[in-house]
């Protein structure tokens, strides 16, 4: 699976737009795009993944680069339970189970 | 909606004592990981089932065994436990492609003194 790079903390202001990057220039063309949060001790929570295109969803959108070596994930309100870890996973997806591989991902302070 | 089901929640236990884990994944779930999380640290891939077979397996010590029983729910079976072996467990289950979101429980913290 694709080495990830995000930066280690962020802030953000409760309200307003939280944008996390996600750097994976060695992604595979199978390979998607993922991205999970865990707040504190529990356990990590589902969020939105990719493959090419942008998607959004209820809790958040996500934005591939056209080449797909990096992405960001957009909270577009966030509260102050969004304060979590985010990772960025980079996983193909076969048959019969995929793990995931954590990152040390990015601390979101809200 | 139904979640994935972990007991016990907390559990305490000497070095050299033995552990067993369970884990009910959510209905019409075939596949299901183990994690586990040390204190400060990334959530760790352990072993994972698709269909009551083993599908992967990741840093898991060989004092550590689990497996799929017919009902789906999982036993992470840990024996000859260590100070290092306390930590969080989380196990995950999910419907498998095309998505394959993967839904994770609240974890059993272990204690190991």
């Amino acid at each position: 699976d694709a080495k990830t790079t995000q930066p280690p903390s962020m802030d953000c202001a409760e309200g307003r737009a939280a944008n996390l990057p996600c750097n994976h220039s060695t992604i595979s063309g199978n390979e998607y795009v993922y991205w999970y949060r865990q707040i504190h001790s529990q356990g990590p929570q589902y969020i939105i993944h990719g493959l090419k295109n942008n998607e959004t969803n209820e809790m958040a959108s996500l934005i591939i680069t056209e080449d797909r070596k990096s992405s960001t994930l957009i909270l577009p309100h966030a509260t102050l339970r969004d304060t979590a870890v985010y990772y960025c996973i980079v996983r193909a997806n076969t048959g019969g189970g995929n793990k995931l591989t954590f990152g040390t991902g990015t601390q979101l302070k809200v | 909606a139904a979640g994935v089901i972990q007991s016990p929640r907390h559990l305490i236990k000497e070095k050299r004592e033995t552990a067993t884990l369970k884990c009910y994944p959510i209905p019409r779930h075939d596949t299901v990981y183990w994690y586990q999380q040390g204190p400060g640290q990334d959530p760790q891939f352990l072993i994972s089932f698709y269909e009551k077979m083993q599908s992967d397996k990741g840093s898991i010590p060989d004092r550590f065994s689990a497996q799929q029983f017919s009902d789906y729910h999982s036993e992470l079976n840990m024996s000859s436990l260590e100070l290092g072996d306390s930590a969080l467990y989380f196990c995950a289950s999910s419907t498998g492609l095309p998505k394959d979101e993967q839904y994770f429980g609240p974890g059993t913290r272990l204690t190991v003194t």
